[in-house]
């Protein structure tokens, strides 16, 4: 059962506008999201994170958006550029099951491809 | 220089064969991870190392041994594999394996199971 879910497989945005990423996680224990970027034949690359006792986080262009009582976080590119065209990956980070204390593990969506069109 | 460096990125494998992928990371870093990323699915933790000490092994067949020398080395030492295991293999890296902190990853290895 996906405890992250990245519901959007694409997206495409015109080139100046804003892109907005959504996800969803079902898991109330998580207590930080981080998002990364990955393109093609390259690994994931660290975006932007937020505590869960934040609802926003934002650094330069990228807004993180924290909605804990939907469990529901948002990434906010503006203004997209064609160089953002990537799949980005939504993670959360909990306590692994099973595990010692300290024993976090990061659970990720499978990802949204966006497009940046010229 | 890319901070976290695996190889080899491409591996064709027979299912009796055996083979170690490489991972090497340049951040001073003290936590180690192999994930799996299989085709339309998130990536899976396999494994977890802290200070060189295996602290997680998250329900993985023992045909995946992994090997961590030092903190700034990590194997994974496949072998008898399945089609199945057929994925990308990533590794990353943290500076410690509290919560929050970013991990950093390699480019992985696409490995092909015939």
């Amino acid at each position: 059962d996906q405890q992250v879910k990245q519901n959007s497989p694409s997206l495409s945005v015109q080139e100046g506008r804003i892109s907005i990423l959504n996800c969803d996680y079902t898991n109330s224990m998580f207590d930080y999201f981080l998002w990364y970027k990955k393109y093609p034949a390259e690994g994931p690359t660290f975006l932007i994170s937020i505590s869960s006792i934040k609802d926003k986080n934002e650094d330069g262009r990228f807004t993180v958006f924290l909605n804990k009582s939907a469990k529901h976080l948002s990434l906010h590119i503006v203004p997209s550029q064609p160089g953002d065209s990537a799949v980005y990956f939504c993670a959360a980070s909990g306590i692994l099951r099973n595990s010692g204390a300290g024993s976090y593990q990061l659970t990720f969506g499978k990802g949204t491809k966006l497009s940046v069109i010229p | 220089e890319t901070g976290v460096t695996q190889t080899p990125r491409h591996l064709v494998m027979g299912m009796t064969n055996k083979k170690s992928l490489k991972c090497e990371q340049h951040l001073g870093h003290n936590a180690m991870y192999w994930y799996k990323q299989s085709a339309k699915k998130p990536l899976e933790l396999m494994f977890v190392y802290n200070f060189k000490e295996q602290t997680e092994n998250n329900s993985v067949p023992s045909r995946f041994s992994p090997e961590c020398p030092n903190s700034s080395h990590l194997f994974l030492h496949l072998h008898t594999l399945q089609p199945e295991d057929s994925a990308l293999y990533l590794c990353a890296s943290s500076q410690t394996k509290t919560s929050g902190q970013p991990q950093h990853f390699g480019d992985g290895t696409r490995l092909s199971i015939l």
